[in-house]
């Protein structure tokens, strides 16, 4: 199983600034992932981080807005940028290998935007 | 893309009650995976179970793909059982989890 760490755990953001969330991961995998879950509701794929390559995302979902970076097979960053108070959510990262095998997922950041 | 559902979506017990959470997908799978989210936001997961059954203390888990539904059991139940119960798939041509609306569930002393 692997272990992912988040950072931060949590912050408090001003509108129209940015946060960028780091995602460690203890092993090599194949795949990344970033989520968010909105106050009250489930999770909702953001993209897949693509080592050396840009991230494909998911319908409603842009770069501009969700800048993604995974430079090597174990960390991946996401930016939430220009924020504003409809940001607030939680942001997972997780991490799996293609198709038939387990998903893990790290801690959370758990983001308010005042 | 596949469609998951799950009931109930609100589950109030008393400590020591059994309960069975069910969950429903609209397509052949390859992984099927139950989490339990607690207070912190934090993912646990519970089971990988695309078929088959499996038991951990008194959690169990039955996934029946043939008529593609899935049941989580909890037994004897606990405060720290409360929390919010995601059932999460991957399509046969897909590699992503799409998750269900999530039980919630609330354990009373």
């Amino acid at each position: 199983s692997a272990v992912i760490s988040q950072k931060p755990s949590r912050d408090i953001c001003q509108r129209g600034t940015s946060l960028t969330i780091q995602c460690q991961v203890d092993s090599q995998v194949t795949m990344m992932f970033w989520y968010r879950q909105q106050p009250g509701q489930s999770l909702t794929l953001i993209a897949t981080a693509n080592q050396g390559s840009e991230a494909t995302y998911e319908s409603g979902f842009v770069i501009d807005k969700f800048p993604i970076s995974r430079p090597n097979l174990t960390f991946s960053t996401l930016t939430v940028s220009n924020m504003s108070p409809e940001d607030s959510s939680i942001y997972l990262c997780s991490a799996g290998e293609p198709r038939a095998y387990e998903q893990y997922f790290g801690p959370g950041t758990r983001l308010t935007v005042t | 893309g596949i469609q998951v559902e799950q009931s109930p979506p609100d589950l109030i017990l008393q400590e020591g009650a059994n309960s069975t959470l069910r969950c429903n997908f609209s397509d052949s799978v390859n992984n099927l995976q139950w989490f339990h989210q607690n207070p912190w936001g934090q993912l646990i997961n519970l089971f990988y179970i695309p078929s088959g059954t499996k038991q951990n203390g008194r959690l169990s888990a039955t996934t029946v793909a043939t008529e593609r539904y899935s049941l989580l059991y909890i037994s004897s139940s606990q405060t720290t059982d409360s929390g919010v119960y995601f059932c999460a798939v991957v399509g046969v041509d897909d590699y992503k989890l799409s998750f269900g609306a999530g039980t919630t569930v609330t354990v009373r002393a």
